[in-house]
């Protein structure tokens, strides 16, 4: 089954601990990005890659490092979190077709506490 | 990039037909007209996309007005399944940023009975 999966998918962590949610997709995209969602402001870019060791900002970088050495793995990266970075994240792929479908991940709930 | 307008909420009786309205009177010749829902608790999901001429799936109907405009996104008979909030999204694929999504607050709409 094509998709895209998020570990994990519900996080509570402390100020400054780091930490690491994985995404992963089966369907040989090469662009994936991350959002996240707050209530009032919709979903924001955060990330995007365009391929392998392409990555570049989105709308809210600050305090996110990605990587993506591998085609089908996206992490996103908080070195230290802020209770600000409380959200819900959503990782997304498509192929390389600008306006093609993007498949969305089911989201990680995270709270820094 | 061209904004879109959408009522903030909308209500459907299951069985009905639904017509979901989208505002875009600054969209440019380029644009693609994309729509995606999300459902409670899970990831936006892709529902249709279009440029000029109508537009069907197995999920839903774009009419995209002849000044392109506005347009329209037809559930033909909702269902409670349907219940989610509509993201009417403008895209440029000849942009480098095409594949960013730009979500607005979107339509909720509620299904009864």
């Amino acid at each position: 089954e094509a998709q895209v999966t998020q570990n994990p998918r519900y996080l509570i962590t402390v100020t400054g601990k780091k930490l690491t949610v994985t995404c992963s997709q089966n369907m040989n995209h090469e662009y994936m990005s991350w959002y996240r969602q707050d209530p009032g402001l919709g979903l924001r870019q955060i990330y995007y890659s365009m391929n392998v060791e392409v990555t570049d900002k989105g709308d809210v970088p600050e305090g996110y490092k990605v990587s993506r050495k591998e085609k089908r793995n996206f992490p996103l990266i908080l070195e230290s979190p802020s209770p600000n970075q409380t959200s819900l994240y959503f990782c997304a792929s498509s192929s390389g077709q600008s306006y093609n479908e993007q498949f969305f991940g089911p989201g990680t709930r995270l709270t820094v506490l | 990039d061209a904004k879109t307008t959408q009522p903030n909420s909308m209500e459907s009786n299951e069985e009905e037909p639904v017509h979901l309205p989208c505002n875009h009177s600054t969209i440019s010749g380029t644009d693609y007209i994309h729509w995606y829902r999300q459902l409670p608790s899970q990831g936006p999901e892709y529902v249709i996309h279009g440029l000029t001429s109508n537009v069907n799936n197995r999920m839903a109907s774009l009419a995209i007005a002849e000044d392109r405009k506005s347009s329209t996104l037809i559930l033909h008979r909702a269902t409670l399944r349907d219940a989610a909030v509509y993201y009417c999204i403008l895209r440029d694929p000849s942009t480098g940023t095409a594949s960013k999504l730009t979500f607005g607050t979107g339509t909720r709409l509620q299904v009864t009975l």
